[in-house]
């Protein structure tokens, strides 16, 4: 299987801070990673998938970067709606696994 | 546009098998991947498996040999059976699909088990 390392786990940052957030993967996978936001008691939804592709309906201070092993997530501008937990995905292999998640939390 | 409804048991004892149904609307069966993904209470996402147009299956290795998930065109929805359920299956199981992303979800079933 495929690990995914998410770090960091939680973070607290105020609106309008820019966040990053990355995800590791134990091997290569290419550009098959995936990003989602969830938020409680909803189910994820996707924002950006093969690395850096922007979902449709998605805002643009969205952002993904990456390749191989090494990705990240960007909020260029924290808004009050983007608090929620982030996760990863390989959709390399299967199991098509995920990281354990960010919480990102107001400061 | 896809739009998952599922529905099934949501309480359970230890041994059980857990069964889980998701009826499909809009979107073609051949398109996409249909898959099962189950969070614990408080906990991360975790991939169950999924099937395909095809018949094809793939399922997470530290479930697979309880797992079951299948696919009913003519019915127009996919299910998910897992046998000999414990208290380390409590979750919300989503059913979801999407072809090298998942882009439906759907509502989610918290599924307890206990004794």
């Amino acid at each position: 299987d495929i690990q995914m390392t998410q770090s960091p786990s939680s973070l607290s940052a105020s609106v309008g801070d820019r966040v990053t957030i990355t995800c590791r993967a134990s091997q290569s996978i290419s550009s098959y990673l995936n990003w989602y936001q969830q938020k409680p008691g909803k189910a994820p939804k996707v924002l950006i998938y093969a690395t850096s592709s922007l979902q449709s309906g998605v805002p643009s201070r969205f952002s993904g970067t990456g390749s191989g092993t090494d990705f990240t997530l960007t909020i260029s501008s924290l808004q009050p709606e983007d608090f929620a937990t982030y996760y990863c995905q390989q959709s390399y292999s299967t199991p098509r696994t995920f990281g354990q998640g960010t919480k990102v939390e107001i400061k | 546009q896809v739009q998952l409804q599922q529905w099934g048991a949501g309480l359970l004892k230890p041994s059980e098998t857990l069964s889980l149904s998701c009826a499909v609307y809009g979107g073609s069966f051949s398109d996409y991947s249909w898959s099962w993904i189950r969070q614990p209470p408080g906990k991360g996402l975790e991939w169950i498996g999924e099937t395909s147009h095809s018949g094809g299956t793939n399922y997470n290795p530290s479930l697979k040999s309880r797992v079951t998930i299948s696919l009913d065109t003519s019915k127009n929805h996919f299910s998910l059976k897992l046998s000999s359920v414990t208290a380390a299956d409590t979750a919300v199981y989503y059913c979801a699909t999407g072809m090298i992303y998942i882009d439906y979800w759907g509502q989610g079933t918290l599924v307890t088990v206990s004794s």
